[in-house]
């Protein structure tokens, strides 16, 4: 079993909509949690940290994270195609260790 | 500029050649990790230390030996090159060990 799961997509959305990203995690001891954007050809830049349970909101970001069900969200309001890029869900395990999903593409159509 | 940097940007070496790429962060981070990001753009830890010490070996072939001189760099040497480690390596550093790591800017490593 995969220790963090994203729907691969691609994720398609208009501009101006909200953008949707979802994730799950199997380790229920783990603490942090972190979202990241990566455009083609470039490193992975760190957009959004969650460690509580609840929604935390950042400008145009919004993550959500529900411990009991293990289940890690980003939300992306007024989508813009600046936006379109694969964004990388993460969890901090324990100790030294965070390890990555396979990323969700979003596309955001002008 | 406060960054994590690492060389080369690019690397083309045939197979069974040894080669490193050295990582640098002024950050003031106590932790560096190597990160391998496959075609699949799966992104998978190799190593984590914590001031200077190795703490997390992620079952990765022992031809890849990382070493860390002091807590701001992070070397990896890779020994006995396969088409198989062709990836892109990206080094990253963090400030505490449940923080996000900042990572650099990646070395595309191609064997042929």
């Amino acid at each position: 079993q995969k220790e963090v799961e994203q729907n691969s997509g691609p994720l398609s959305v208009p501009e101006g909509a909200i953008a949707s990203l979802n994730c799950t995690y199997s380790d229920r001891g783990s603490q942090s949690f972190f979202w990241y954007r990566q455009y083609s050809g470039k490193s992975p830049e760190l957009i959004m940290f969650i460690y509580s349970n609840g929604d935390k909101e950042d400008g145009r970001f919004t993550a959500q994270l529900n411990k009991a069900s293990q289940y890690v969200s980003l939300l992306i309001r007024d989508s813009q195609p600046s936006d379109s890029a694969t964004y990388l869900c993460a969890v901090n395990t324990g100790g030294f260790k965070t390890i990555f999903g396979a990323g969700t593409r979003l596309f955001v159509k002008a | 500029d406060t960054a994590v940097s690492q060389t080369p940007k690019y690397l083309v070496t045939q197979m069974g050649n040894d080669k490193s790429i050295k990582c640098e962060q002024n950050l003031g981070h106590d932790t560096m990790y190597w990160y391998k990001q496959d075609s699949k753009k799966f992104l998978k830890i190799m190593f984590s230390y914590n001031n200077k010490e190795l703490i997390i070996n992620e079952t990765v072939p022992n031809r890849f030996s990382p070493k860390s001189p002091d807590k701001a760099h992070l070397n990896l040497h890779i020994n006995s090159l396969e088409l198989g480690d062709s990836a892109v390596y990206f080094c990253a550093s963090s400030q505490q060990m449940n923080r996000g790591p900042t990572f650099g800017s990646g070395t595309r490593l191609t064997v042929v």
